[in-house]
Formats: structure tokens, sequence, C-alpha cells
């Protein structure tokens, strides 16, 4: 079983949709959790983080952390064309190196 | 700009042969690491350093090498290239001090390599 799981879609919405974009973990010392975007042959870029439980709004974009589940979330409201991308959740422990455990990615394409 | 430096962007190697993929970045992170990205197996670890002089591996290490003599540069040796090493590599870095508020890695924009 993978310490991460994610959805690898694909993914269609119409434009102003809200999207919701989920993962599932397994390791309960997970501390830190991020979402990553990346474009089409680009390198993933850091979106939103945030650490241990509760929810944390930037804009269009809400991150929400349930460790309780081991659920995270992360909700895209009135979408966009330019949102069309591939979302990668992260996490990692709060102690040791600093490496990340990426989930497989969601495709995403908003439709215009 | 400040960023993560990759080079080159795309490669074709014949089964067999060897090369390098540079990495270099300017923020002075000292936590660098390297990745593959495959279809529907998304970015797995292959090596990673906390510092100059100390790097270690990661997930999926075999037929890799690496080194890590300065701050700002981490190679990624192939040593004898197969057609499973067709893939996006990718490196990364970060501050890795727990004082610093900075959770997330830089990437590089890629090095497309085919392996015939």
């Amino acid at each position: 079983q993978k310490e991460v799981e994610q959805d690898p879609g694909p993914l269609s919405v119409p434009e102003g949709a809200i999207v919701s974009l989920n993962c599932t973990y397994s390791n309960s010392a997970f501390q830190y959790f991020m979402w990553y975007r990346q474009y089409s042959r680009k390198g993933p870029e850091l979106l939103m983080y945030t650490y241990s439980s509760g929810n944390k709004e930037d804009g269009r974009f809400t991150a929400q952390v349930d460790k309780s589940s081991k659920y995270i979330s992360l909700f895209i409201r009135d979408s966009q064309p330019s949102d069309s991308a591939t979302y990668l959740c992260a996490m990692r422990r709060i102690q040791g190196a600093q490496k990340l455990v990426f989930g497989q990615g969601t495709r995403l394409t908003i439709n215009p | 700009n400040a960023g993560v430096t990759q080079t080159p962007k795309f490669q074709v190697l014949k089964t067999g042969q060897s090369m390098t993929l540079q990495c270099a970045q300017d923020m002075n992170h000292e936590y660098m690491s390297w990745y593959r990205q495959d279809p529907g197996m998304g970015l797995r670890l292959i090596h990673y350093s906390v510092g100059a002089g100390i790097t270690d591996q990661g997930e999926v290490p075999n037929g890799y090498n690496v080194s890590r003599s300065t701050t700002e540069d981490f190679p990624l040796r192939l040593l004898s290239a197969a057609p499973s090493q067709t893939s996006v590599y990718f490196c990364a870095s970060s501050y890795s001090s727990l004082s610093r508020p900075n959770y997330g890695y830089t990437f590089g924009s890629g090095t497309r390599l085919t392996v015939v």
C-alpha cells in the first residue's frame, strides 16, 4: 500500500465550478501537508501548505487537513481554464530530513 | 532569476551509455533531491542530500549515483543507461532548518530522458 493515495483522474469540469481534490495517507507521523500545481511540461510549483489539522484559504483556493481521518483536500472556487493542470499532494514528517512523499497527482481540465 | 537550473532539458541515450544530469541552485538551500516522474507513478525520490558532503538513497536509487561537493550543485549520474530509466527527472531544493518557515520545495523545469 502506498503511503499517499491520490485519484489520478482525469477530472474535467466546466468553468466556474467548484473543484474538490483529495488525498488519503496512512502514516500518522505526517505533519506538514502541501499542494503542488504542475502545468504541462513544467516542474511542480508550491501552491499551498498547512501544518497539522485545519483549513487554510488563499484567494480561490482552500486547503483542508483532517488528521483524524488521514485525509486532505484542496478546493478551487470559481475555477478558471488557467487552473487546468496536474495537482499533486505532498506531505512530510516534522522531524528528520525534508523528504516529501507525493501522491500520484490528479490531472484537472477546466472547460470554457 | 533565482531558482533551480537543470541541464540538459532533453536527452536521448543508447542503452549502456552513461551521462550526468546537472542541477544547480542559487538560493543557498541545504536540502537537494532528485525525483523521477513516470505516468501513473507520481514523483519518486531517487537520492537526496541534506548538505555538502552528505547524500542518501531514496525510494528508487538503483542505477543512479550522486555527489554533493558544494551547496549549489547536485549532479545525478546514470552509470549504464537502461530503457527503464526513460523518464522525466526533476531536481528540487529547500531549506532544511525547522526554524525557517519554508516547507516547500523549489523544483527545476526537468530533464526529459529517453533511453533507446
